[in-house]
């Protein structure tokens, strides 16, 4: 149980073009959905807050207009990193809030590498 | 600001010895714990988590809750070398907010050394 999802795993694109990750809860429902990003040797920063329906919060300092993220059902939402840059290159982790656990926690997808060249 | 604090490490211990990870917390009304372990270039996974002070085992690993000193550790009995990663404390806070919100650590590198 409480498996998530992310697809692709890794992608490569050109400076300028977008690039949309998807996450999805496989065995269970999201109400709430959470997209991080991580630099090498770094810590998890979290980007945004995405509800079922409703418009995701962001973070200080994330540019909504350039990180678009909808959360259309509860068990998919997606991340569009728009006109990519080189500096946007990370790994992008959602997770899913569930409570398959017994608690009312966040499970990870496996993670998104993105290089931008 | 809602803050959870870790050692950020690294930690070295033998193969076969105790680990032990320590997290403190500054939001009194917390009221659930968790740890994840995240190997280098891997997502967060759970490990565990706890509610009540005192206790709770796992197999090989025990977490420890104490609410009054506002500290959650993490013991790690006969390490392996398979258990070094990095291991985040998270706390869901008091105040709620979106299901799952967390309040994450920057996390304990550990290193079990063979």
């Amino acid at each position: 149980g409480a498996v998530v999802s992310q697809h692709p795993s890794w992608v490569i694109c050109k400076s300028g073009t977008s690039v949309k990750i998807e996450c999805r809860s496989l065995d269970f429902q999201a109400t709430t959905m959470f997209w991080y990003r991580q630099f090498p040797k770094q810590s998890l920063m979290l980007m945004a807050t995405s509800n079922e329906g409703s418009k995701a919060t962001y973070e200080q300092g994330v540019e909504k207009d350039k990180f678009l993220i909808n959360h259309a059902s509860l068990t998919l939402s997606t991340l569009t990193v728009t006109s990519a840059h080189p500096e946007d290159s990370s790994f992008y982790i959602c997770s899913a809030s569930g409570t398959l656990s017994g608690a009312d926690t966040q499970y990870f997808g496996p993670g998104t590498r993105l290089t931008v060249l | 600001q809602k803050e959870v604090e870790q050692n950020s490490g690294p930690l070295s211990v033998p193969e076969g010895a105790i680990a032990s990870l320590n997290c403190t917390y500054s939001d009194r009304g917390s009221q659930s714990f968790f740890w994840y372990r995240q190997y280098s270039g891997k997502s967060p996974e759970l490990i565990m988590f706890i509610y009540s002070n005192g206790d709770k085992e796992d197999g090989r690993f025990t977490a420890q809750l104490n609410k009054a000193s506002q500290y959650v550790s993490l013991l790690i009995r006969d390490s392996q070398p398979s258990d070094s990663a990095t291991y985040l404390c998270a706390v869901n806070p008091h105040y709620g907010g979106s299901q799952g919100n967390l309040i994450f650590g920057k996390g304990t590198k550990l290193s079990v050394k063979p």
